[in-house]
């Protein structure tokens, strides 16, 4: 059975500093890996995704991700982090062969002015 | 495109009752998600459909939980008989191309 695990249940970053959010996983087969994004009062938004290619993958709002096999890890980053970054981050994985995606506790992102 | 649509954005019920929630996916989309999510929690996968057929269903689930797409659009997702532990955020979601498009889900209290 696949999971995730984000270790980290709240993350602060200064504006305009690097910032990154931790994501490990289990899967028995190839990995599909995402990133979702919720903001207040809003619906889960998709971010990025891994799915086959080179190790680090761009998204929306200047994020990106990298892939760690060895680690199994997918952690996302920024360069630079904006006061509207602040939201909460989920991590999901599914197994390659399977539609169920299986979502980490989340991580709240909170980024000072 | 509108967006996956929920309704209705929030329900109360007393304990004991049955309820229905309605989801409306992108129109093209003919993959179905619902998932139920707890205030600290992600997302928990609840069952999905691909069209009318439901493909997978989560052990989690209770017999008390029935899903529905008659037609591969809309989804209706029925609790009976509630319990307290029902409550949750219920999210609906459909997919394109790998990409959870999700709804702003249905708020449900039992009391």
């Amino acid at each position: 059975a696949q999971s995730v695990a984000q270790p980290e249940d709240q993350v602060n970053v200064a504006e305009g500093n690097p910032l990154t959010v931790k994501c490990t996983y289990s899967v028995s087969g190839n990995p599909y890996l995402f990133w979702y994004v919720q903001y207040p009062n809003r619906g889960l938004q998709f971010l990025l995704k891994y799915i086959t290619g080179d190790n680090l993958v761009k998204g929306s709002y200047g994020f990106e991700a990298e892939f760690n096999k060895s680690q199994t890890s997918f952690h996302l980053k920024k360069p630079s982090a904006l006061v509207s970054d602040s939201a909460l981050y989920f991590c999901a994985v599914r197994d390659g062969g399977a539609q169920k995606l299986v979502f980490g506790q989340g991580t709240r992102l909170t980024i000072n002015p | 495109d509108t967006g996956v649509s929920q309704n209705p954005r929030h329900k109360i019920t007393k304990r004991g009752q049955n309820v229905t929630f309605r989801c409306d996916p992108i129109s093209e989309h003919n993959r179905l998600y619902w998932y139920r999510q707890t205030l600290g929690q992600g997302p928990e996968f609840l069952t999905y459909f691909q069209n009318e057929a439901q493909l997978e269903k989560s052990r989690l689930l209770s017999d008390r939980f029935s899903a529905e797409r008659p037609k591969g659009s809309f989804s209706t997702l029925e609790i009976q008989r509630t319990e307290q532990g029902d409550s949750a955020m219920y999210l609906c979601a459909s997919s394109y191309r790998e990409k959870l498009f999700f709804g702003s889900g249905t708020q449900l209290s039992v009391l």
